[in-house]
């Protein structure tokens, strides 16, 4: 089955530590984006790629980092510059301009 | 930037009955999608339905449909006949037409209850 992939689904990380958080989508999509869900503030973009070895930075992107080295992954790193970076993260992927997107599970990250 | 506006952040229904909600949105552009997305407890984002802007007439998907009204730029969903799996946190969202920048703009969504 086609989908997208997230782990793990809940992560632990202490204060100052870095902490990268997997992306894995065998849709063939070329555009994959990460989000940053808060109580109360929808969905945040943090970065997006539309293709292989090429991404933007979104809305909310200091303190975060990614790479995309293969079109079906998209790793994001959660830096120690990040200031609260507990916050329940998903991915999602579309493919052509009038498509919606699709949503892996979400990871939830906790930093103790 | 475009903005997407949810001004419910609650709203309950009781079961079998119809619940409008709202979503309002602020562009400049002429063709764009509009979509609501459905996250339940388990926080899987669902897609519930979408819209082309062109496109005069409302999208319906069985019990969803939506209420599209280019001018006012308001975008609401209607459920209908309501179900205790209907509850969830529903997200408006909104998406150019055009390739460039290939952005989604998400509301701060609305949490439905829905009494048994």
């Amino acid at each position: 089955d086609g989908g997208i992939t997230q782990s793990p689904k809940y992560l632990f990380r202490k204060e100052g530590q870095n902490v990268t958080l997997s992306c894995e989508q065998n849709l063939n999509h070329d555009a994959m984006y990460w989000y940053r869900q808060d109580p109360g503030q929808g969905l945040r973009l943090i970065y997006y790629s539309q293709i292989v070895n090429d991404f933007q930075k979104g809305d909310i992107a200091e303190g975060y980092s990614v790479s995309r080295e293969k079109k079906e992954s998209f790793p994001l790193t959660v830096t120690s510059a990040q200031k609260n970076p507990t916050a329940f993260y998903l991915c999602a992927s579309n493919v052509g301009s009038d498509n919606e997107q699709f949503f892996g599970p979400g990871t939830r990250l906790t930093v103790l | 930037a475009q903005t997407v506006t949810q001004s419910q952040p609650e709203m309950s229904v009781q079961e079998a009955e119809t619940v409008t909600l709202s979503c309002t949105y602020d562009t400049s552009e002429s063709d764009y999608y509009l979509f609501w997305y459905k996250q339940p407890p388990s926080r899987q984002m669902i897609l519930v339905i979408r819209q082309e802007a062109y496109k005069q007439q409302n999208a319906t998907e069985n019990r969803f449909s939506v209420n599209f009204q280019k001018a006012a730029k308001s975008f609401s969903l209607k459920i209908s006949d309501s179900q205790l799996g209907d509850a969830a946190m529903y997200f408006c969202a909104y998406r150019s037409a055009w390739y460039t920048g290939n952005q989604f703009y998400f509301g701060t969504g609305t949490s439905l209850t829905v009494i048994p």
